[in-house]
């Protein structure tokens, strides 16, 4: 079965720190995987996918996340955090179906 | 281009009462999904349509949960009776599927259900 683990509920940085969110699947085959981010009172909007095209994929907002299959990890990262990048991040794994499976997301604030 | 559209946006209820959502998609996307969000947790799929036709709802609690999408386009997600578990986030989600399992779904704002 598939799943994604992300490590850590909660995340904070300073503005202009570096954004780490782990995220790491279980698939028995070549999965595609999401990032979506949540603000509040919001729906889920798509940051990037995995598609098995390119394993280093940009996303909008200055998010980026690498496709590392020996270490079965799809982490997100940003090189400068903005204040504006405070919500829920969410990853998301599929296979051959289109439905998605959620992790339960990481909180991320960001201090000025 | 109009998002996918949702309401009532927040709906309190007690338990054993009944309630029901609606979602608009975007113009032309075939698939509809409903998802509930429960507080800590991500979106849990309960199920998915393809126009009309219903192609998942194996996470559906069919004995209080009902849906359903009229003509391919809007769909109603009703639950009947309430009980204080079904509290959450119900997100309505849809997608074009012209390229199948990579096509990015389009999230509403979802209803957030309070059950007392």
């Amino acid at each position: 079965a598939q799943s994604v683990t992300q490590l850590g509920s909660h995340v904070s940085v300073s503005e202009g720190a570096l954004v780490l969110l782990r995220c790491n699947y279980s698939s028995s085959v070549p999965p595609y995987l999401f990032w979506y981010v949540q603000y509040p009172n919001q729906g889920l909007q798509l940051l990037l996918k995995y598609t098995s095209a390119a394993t280093l994929v940009k996303g909008i907002n200055g998010f980026e996340a690498e496709f590392k299959k020996s270490e079965t990890s799809f982490h997100l990262t940003k090189p400068s955090a903005h204040m504006s990048d405070a919500a829920e991040y969410f990853c998301a794994v599929n296979h051959n179906t289109d439905k998605l499976i959620f992790g339960t997301g990481t909180r991320l604030q960001v201090f000025p | 281009e109009a998002g996918v559209a949702q309401s009532p946006r927040y709906k309190i209820i007690e338990k054993r009462q009944s309630v029901a959502f609606w979602c608009n998609p975007i113009s032309g996307h075939a698939t509809l999904y409903w998802y509930q969000q429960i507080l800590g947790q991500g979106p849990k799929l309960l199920i998915q349509f393809q126009n009309n036709g219903v192609v998942d709802d194996s996470q559906l609690p069919k004995d209080r949960f009902s849906a359903e999408r009229l003509k391919g386009v809007d769909s109603t997600l009703k639950i009947q009776p309430a009980k204080l578990e079904d509290s959450a986030v119900y997100l309505c989600a849809s997608s074009t599927t012209r390229t199948g399992w990579t096509d990015t779904q389009y999230f509403g704002p979802g209803t957030r259900l309070t059950v007392l």
